[in-house]
């Protein structure tokens, strides 16, 4: 049973630059949700895709979007990259119900000059 | 709206002394709630939940829903238990989202 793998671990960008971070779900888990870490503090929810679909986002402007795969892997897309974004990335996996045992990635190191 | 908050940033115990990290939380309903912990240099991980009520490495974490508390408890730290702890929640109510707290590092000193 393969976990939860992020890529790239480290990323450099420019601000106003766009980024892309890629997040393959644990096997068997159907959903998936983004988090961001900044230095210091807890992870805050970014959004969470089940079965492709977006149910569920926090407080994050437009610029944050994401996409779920048929094979339940995801992507997490970042527009017009502020400073304030950089940040670690986490993804997370779970197969959903009232036993919400997510099982958490390594995360991506943003880091926006 | 929900809301995690662990008042303390930083615990230092001895080895062997008891630990407690402190956990409040403000939500609708009846949540779920959560400790994780992130070790030097690896990811984070769950370590016990509430409806599970089993203890994790010697952590119990009781669920007092008068206080709104979920305090994490270990009765004889060690050396090994000096890592990040994170308490969270989740729900209906949450929108089935994991809400953090902000996070205790606890730094068990030989």
């Amino acid at each position: 049973e393969t976990g939860v793998t992020q890529s790239p671990t480290h990323l450099i960008k420019t601000r106003g630059q766009q980024v892309t971070l890629r997040c393959s779900s644990q096997s068997g888990h159907n959903t998936v949700s983004w988090y961001q870490q900044a230095l210091g503090q807890g992870p805050q929810f970014i959004f969470q895709y089940y079965r492709e679909e977006e149910n569920g986002r926090g407080n994050f402007p437009p610029r944050f979007s994401g996409l779920q795969f048929p094979n339940y892997s995801s992507e997490l897309n970042v527009n017009a990259l502020e400073l304030d974004d950089s940040a670690l990335y986490l993804c997370a996996s779970t197969r959903g119900g009232r036993d919400y045992g997510y099982t958490f990635g390594s995360g991506t190191r943003l880091t926006v000059v | 709206a929900q809301r995690v908050t662990q008042p303390e940033k930083l615990l230092s115990v001895f080895k062997g002394a008891p630990v407690e990290l402190k956990c409040n939380y403000s939500y609708s309903g009846s949540p779920e709630l959560f400790w994780y912990v992130q070790y030097s240099r690896q990811r984070l991980q769950l370590l016990l939940r509430h409806i599970s009520r089993e203890s994790i490495k010697g952590f119990t974490a009781d669920l007092n829903k008068g206080e709104t508390s979920f305090h994490l408890k270990k009765p004889f730290a060690q050396e090994e238990d000096s890592a990040m702890y994170y308490c969270a929640l989740s729900g209906p109510a949450a929108g089935n989202k994991l809400t953090f707290g902000g996070g205790t590092r606890v730094l068990v000193k030989p």
